[in-house]
Protein backbone atom coordinates (compact mmCIF):
# COMPACT_ATOMS: atom_id res chain seq x y z
CA UNK A 1 0.00 0.00 0.00
CA UNK A 2 2.30 3.06 -1.15
CA UNK A 3 2.24 6.11 1.33
CA UNK A 4 0.89 9.73 0.41
CA UNK A 5 2.69 10.98 -3.09
CA UNK A 6 3.92 14.28 -3.80
CA UNK A 7 5.14 15.66 -6.46
CA UNK A 8 7.72 17.01 -7.65
CA UNK A 9 10.03 16.69 -4.51
CA UNK A 10 11.91 20.03 -5.41
CA UNK A 11 10.27 22.76 -7.21
CA UNK A 12 12.88 25.78 -8.52
CA UNK A 13 10.49 29.26 -9.81
CA UNK A 14 11.34 32.70 -10.40
CA UNK A 15 9.21 35.64 -8.84
CA UNK A 16 5.83 36.37 -11.08
CA UNK A 17 5.82 32.32 -11.85
CA UNK A 18 2.90 29.47 -10.88
CA UNK A 19 4.05 26.71 -8.58
CA UNK A 20 1.76 23.80 -8.96
CA UNK A 21 2.70 21.45 -6.22
CA UNK A 22 0.47 17.55 -6.53
CA UNK A 23 -0.47 15.51 -3.63
CA UNK A 24 -1.57 11.47 -4.36
CA UNK A 25 -3.59 10.41 -0.70
CA UNK A 26 -3.07 7.09 0.08
CA UNK A 27 -5.36 4.54 -1.11
CA UNK A 28 -8.54 4.48 0.06
CA UNK A 29 -8.42 8.00 2.09
CA UNK A 30 -10.47 10.75 1.09
CA UNK A 31 -9.60 13.95 3.09
CA UNK A 32 -5.99 15.88 2.47
CA UNK A 33 -4.42 18.77 4.12
CA UNK A 34 -1.98 20.56 2.94
CA UNK A 35 0.96 22.28 5.83
CA UNK A 36 3.84 24.65 4.88
CA UNK A 37 7.24 24.88 6.89
CA UNK A 38 8.83 27.31 6.63
CA UNK A 39 12.96 27.00 7.29
CA UNK A 40 13.33 26.79 11.02
CA UNK A 41 10.02 26.31 11.81
CA UNK A 42 7.22 24.28 12.83
CA UNK A 43 4.52 23.11 10.24
CA UNK A 44 1.67 25.45 9.91
CA UNK A 45 -2.26 24.26 8.24
CA UNK A 46 -3.32 25.65 5.09
CA UNK A 47 -6.45 24.10 3.77
CA UNK A 48 -8.11 20.81 4.23
CA UNK A 49 -10.22 19.07 1.67
CA UNK A 50 -12.46 16.23 0.63
CA UNK A 51 -13.29 15.46 -2.26
CA UNK A 52 -14.59 18.32 -4.68
CA UNK A 53 -15.30 20.55 -1.41
CA UNK A 54 -13.06 22.34 0.68
CA UNK A 55 -13.62 22.10 4.58
CA UNK A 56 -11.21 24.37 5.96
CA UNK A 57 -8.69 27.06 4.37
CA UNK A 58 -8.90 29.39 7.43
CA UNK A 59 -4.85 28.48 6.59
CA UNK A 60 -4.52 29.74 3.42
CA UNK A 61 -3.35 33.13 2.22
CA UNK A 62 -5.98 35.52 0.89
CA UNK A 63 -4.01 36.05 -2.35
CA UNK A 64 -2.44 33.71 -4.80
CA UNK A 65 -3.19 30.80 -3.20
CA UNK A 66 -5.52 27.94 -3.90
CA UNK A 67 -6.08 24.33 -3.43
CA UNK A 68 -8.62 21.62 -5.11
CA UNK A 69 -9.00 18.06 -4.58
CA UNK A 70 -11.02 16.91 -7.91
CA UNK A 71 -13.14 13.56 -7.75
CA UNK A 72 -10.40 12.20 -10.31
CA UNK A 73 -7.00 12.82 -9.61
CA UNK A 74 -4.68 14.12 -7.37
CA UNK A 75 -5.21 17.82 -4.65
CA UNK A 76 -3.60 20.68 -6.11
CA UNK A 77 -1.94 23.17 -4.56
CA UNK A 78 -1.56 26.05 -6.87
CA UNK A 79 0.59 29.53 -5.72
CA UNK A 80 0.15 32.23 -8.22
CA UNK A 81 2.70 34.71 -8.89
CA UNK A 82 5.45 33.44 -6.50
CA UNK A 83 7.44 35.53 -4.34
CA UNK A 84 10.30 34.83 -2.17
CA UNK A 85 8.61 34.38 1.06
CA UNK A 86 6.97 31.24 -0.48
CA UNK A 87 9.83 29.50 -0.05
CA UNK A 88 9.18 26.35 1.90
CA UNK A 89 8.41 22.81 2.71
CA UNK A 90 5.01 21.80 1.62
CA UNK A 91 3.71 18.75 3.15
CA UNK A 92 0.63 17.07 2.00
CA UNK A 93 -1.52 14.38 4.32
CA UNK A 94 -4.11 12.47 4.33
CA UNK A 95 -6.53 10.76 6.63
CA UNK A 96 -9.33 7.91 5.59
CA UNK A 97 -13.47 8.90 5.61
CA UNK A 98 -14.97 8.80 8.86
CA UNK A 99 -16.27 10.62 11.79
CA UNK A 100 -13.91 13.64 12.01
CA UNK A 101 -11.47 12.26 9.49
CA UNK A 102 -9.79 9.88 11.51
CA UNK A 103 -7.58 10.04 13.83
CA UNK A 104 -4.08 9.53 12.02
CA UNK A 105 -2.76 12.00 9.49
CA UNK A 106 -0.52 9.88 6.86
CA UNK A 107 2.20 13.02 5.54
CA UNK A 108 4.16 12.88 2.18
CA UNK A 109 7.50 13.73 1.79
CA UNK A 110 6.81 17.06 0.58
CA UNK A 111 7.58 19.74 -2.15
CA UNK A 112 10.24 21.41 -1.34
CA UNK A 113 9.76 25.19 -3.33
CA UNK A 114 12.70 27.81 -4.03
CA UNK A 115 11.85 30.71 -5.52
CA UNK A 116 14.84 32.65 -7.08
CA UNK B 1 -6.89 23.94 20.56
CA UNK B 2 -5.44 23.48 23.78
CA UNK B 3 -1.69 25.30 23.81
CA UNK B 4 1.58 22.96 24.44
CA UNK B 5 4.63 23.41 26.00
CA UNK B 6 7.38 21.00 25.36
CA UNK B 7 11.02 21.63 26.43
CA UNK B 8 13.25 22.61 23.38
CA UNK B 9 16.00 20.29 23.36
CA UNK B 10 16.97 16.81 24.77
CA UNK B 11 19.88 14.22 24.83
CA UNK B 12 19.02 10.56 25.30
CA UNK B 13 21.86 7.79 25.12
CA UNK B 14 21.42 5.43 22.92
CA UNK B 15 19.08 2.13 24.60
CA UNK B 16 17.88 3.86 27.33
CA UNK B 17 14.57 5.02 27.56
CA UNK B 18 13.65 8.41 26.29
CA UNK B 19 11.42 10.68 28.38
CA UNK B 20 9.60 13.50 26.24
CA UNK B 21 7.75 15.44 28.89
CA UNK B 22 4.21 17.81 27.56
CA UNK B 23 2.33 20.85 29.48
CA UNK B 24 -1.15 20.80 28.59
CA UNK B 25 -2.79 22.76 31.42
CA UNK B 26 -5.79 23.84 29.53
CA UNK B 27 -6.31 20.76 27.82
CA UNK B 28 -10.45 20.40 27.13
CA UNK B 29 -12.47 17.49 27.93
CA UNK B 30 -12.76 16.22 24.78
CA UNK B 31 -9.30 16.78 23.33
CA UNK B 32 -6.85 13.94 22.75
CA UNK B 33 -3.14 14.15 22.88
CA UNK B 34 -1.01 12.95 19.94
CA UNK B 35 2.30 12.88 19.30
CA UNK B 36 4.18 13.27 15.87
CA UNK B 37 7.79 13.20 14.66
CA UNK B 38 9.88 14.74 12.18
CA UNK B 39 13.08 12.87 11.54
CA UNK B 40 15.32 15.55 9.72
CA UNK B 41 13.55 17.18 7.15
CA UNK B 42 10.73 14.16 6.14
CA UNK B 43 6.93 14.87 6.36
CA UNK B 44 5.93 14.17 10.07
CA UNK B 45 5.15 10.42 11.28
CA UNK B 46 2.23 9.36 13.83
CA UNK B 47 3.44 7.75 16.98
CA UNK B 48 0.74 7.74 19.18
CA UNK B 49 -2.22 9.48 20.96
CA UNK B 50 -4.37 9.06 23.80
CA UNK B 51 -7.65 10.93 25.44
CA UNK B 52 -7.35 9.83 29.36
CA UNK B 53 -5.99 6.64 29.51
CA UNK B 54 -1.85 5.57 29.06
CA UNK B 55 -1.90 4.03 25.65
CA UNK B 56 1.31 1.60 23.92
CA UNK B 57 2.14 0.52 20.42
CA UNK B 58 4.65 -0.49 18.74
CA UNK B 59 6.66 3.04 18.79
CA UNK B 60 5.83 3.92 22.04
CA UNK B 61 3.95 4.40 25.43
CA UNK B 62 2.16 7.52 26.29
CA UNK B 63 1.33 8.56 29.76
CA UNK B 64 -1.47 11.27 30.76
CA UNK B 65 -1.49 12.03 34.07
CA UNK B 66 -5.04 11.88 35.94
CA UNK B 67 -5.64 15.37 35.66
CA UNK B 68 -4.59 15.17 32.23
CA UNK B 69 -2.63 18.41 32.26
CA UNK B 70 0.41 17.20 31.50
CA UNK B 71 1.74 14.07 29.48
CA UNK B 72 4.88 11.98 29.09
CA UNK B 73 6.13 9.85 25.63
CA UNK B 74 8.48 7.26 25.96
CA UNK B 75 10.25 5.62 23.78
CA UNK B 76 11.55 2.28 25.54
CA UNK B 77 14.89 1.83 23.92
CA UNK B 78 15.86 4.70 21.75
CA UNK B 79 18.39 4.38 18.79
CA UNK B 80 19.95 6.86 16.76
CA UNK B 81 17.17 6.56 14.24
CA UNK B 82 14.99 8.03 16.97
CA UNK B 83 17.01 11.29 16.37
CA UNK B 84 13.90 14.00 15.78
CA UNK B 85 11.60 16.61 16.42
CA UNK B 86 8.77 15.34 18.30
CA UNK B 87 5.71 17.45 18.58
CA UNK B 88 2.98 17.23 21.11
CA UNK B 89 -0.52 18.02 19.50
CA UNK B 90 -3.75 18.66 21.27
CA UNK B 91 -6.75 18.88 19.42
CA UNK B 92 -10.53 17.88 19.49
CA UNK B 93 -11.16 14.83 17.17
CA UNK B 94 -14.29 15.14 15.56
CA UNK B 95 -15.93 16.76 12.05
CA UNK B 96 -14.71 20.40 11.43
CA UNK B 97 -11.31 20.11 13.63
CA UNK B 98 -9.62 17.58 11.61
CA UNK B 99 -6.16 20.63 11.42
CA UNK B 100 -3.25 19.58 13.21
CA UNK B 101 -1.46 22.88 15.38
CA UNK B 102 2.10 21.97 15.26
CA UNK B 103 4.15 23.65 18.24
CA UNK B 104 8.12 24.18 17.94
CA UNK B 105 8.44 20.45 19.48
CA UNK B 106 11.56 19.15 21.36
CA UNK B 107 14.42 17.88 19.29
CA UNK B 108 15.56 14.61 20.90
CA UNK B 109 19.07 13.94 19.63
CA UNK B 110 20.10 10.33 20.82
CA UNK B 111 23.85 10.33 21.65
CA UNK B 112 25.69 6.80 20.50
Amino acid sequence: NAGVMQNPRHLVRRRGQEARLRCSPMKGHSHVYWYRQLPEEGLKFMVYLQKENIIDESGMPKERFSAEFPKEGPSILRIQQVVRGDSAAYFCASSPPGLGGGYEQFFGPGTRLTVL
Amino acid sequence: DAKTTQPTSMDCAEGRAANLPCNHSTISGNEYVYWYRQIHSQGPQYIIHGLKNNETNEMASLIITEDRKSSTLILPHATLRDTAVYYCIVRVAGFGNEKLTFGTGTRLTIIP
